[in-house]
């Protein structure tokens, strides 16, 4: 298993600023994910962060809006840049543990509203 | 495209019964299949995992059985519990990739 914190749990921002979410586990871990999920909705992939190489952004995200840095195992951040109301959403890191790759651990989630 | 279909409406029951919660899956061929509960304000926490060479998987008071002919997962809670209410999300994931698609979930509340 994988015990999994992120900072800041919430946050109001105004628009047109960055809000920069981290996410630390407590073991090494190959793989993490981060998920958007807005009101409602369910959790959609944002990108999978590589350590030590550029993250893996799914269709519709793109690294200048979602800025991931993965500096070791067990620590990555997501920025998201430029807010806009639209930006306000759960953002989520998950992590896989498993060599089979078969169960995720997920954090508490960030809440972010945007103003 | 990929679909995944979870009943969108709350499932309302009586405390002890059994809960039965759908996944229907279209455009998909997953290799595995897994369920997570999530609360309010809070992540998604893994549940039950059921390959597709696995009829049915058991945990305790859970149940989920995978036909994929029918291409639908089922979930059950047996003897619920007002504890049990929360969001159950159905989670398949493709061959040879470890990251699942999501459902938008089923609320499930349990009333005493």
């Amino acid at each position: 298993s994988a015990v999994i914190s992120q900072k800041p749990s919430r946050d109001i921002c105004q628009r047109g600023t960055s809000l920069t979410i981290q996410c630390q586990v407590d073991s090494q871990v190959t793989m993490m994910f981060w998920y958007r999920q807005q009101p409602g909705q369910s959790l959609t992939l944002i990108a999978t962060a590589n350590q030590g190489s550029e993250a893996t952004y799914e269709s519709g995200f793109v690294i200048d809006k979602f800025p991931i840095s993965r500096p070791n195992l067990t620590f990555s951040t997501l920025t998201v840049s430029n807010m806009s109301p639209e930006d306000s959403s759960i953002y989520l890191c998950s992590v896989v543990t498993s060599g089979r790759g078969d169960t995720q651990y997920f954090g508490p989630g960030t809440r972010l509203t945007v103003l | 495209s990929q679909k995944i279909e979870q009943n969108s409406e709350a499932l309302n029951i009586q405390e002890g019964k059994t809960a039965t919660l759908t996944c229907n899956y279209t455009n998909y061929s997953p290799a595995y299949l897994q369920w997570y509960r999530q609360d309010p304000g809070r992540g998604p926490v893994f549940l039950l995992l059921i390959r597709e060479n696995e009829k049915e998987k058991r945990k305790e008071r859970l149940k989920v059985t995978f036909d994929t002919t029918l291409k639908q997962s089922l979930f059950h809670i047996t003897a619920s519990q007002p504890a049990d209410s929360a969001t159950y999300l159905c989670a398949p994931v493709s061959g040879g990739s470890y990251i699942p698609t999501f459902g938008r979930g089923t609320s499930l509340i349990v009333h005493p």
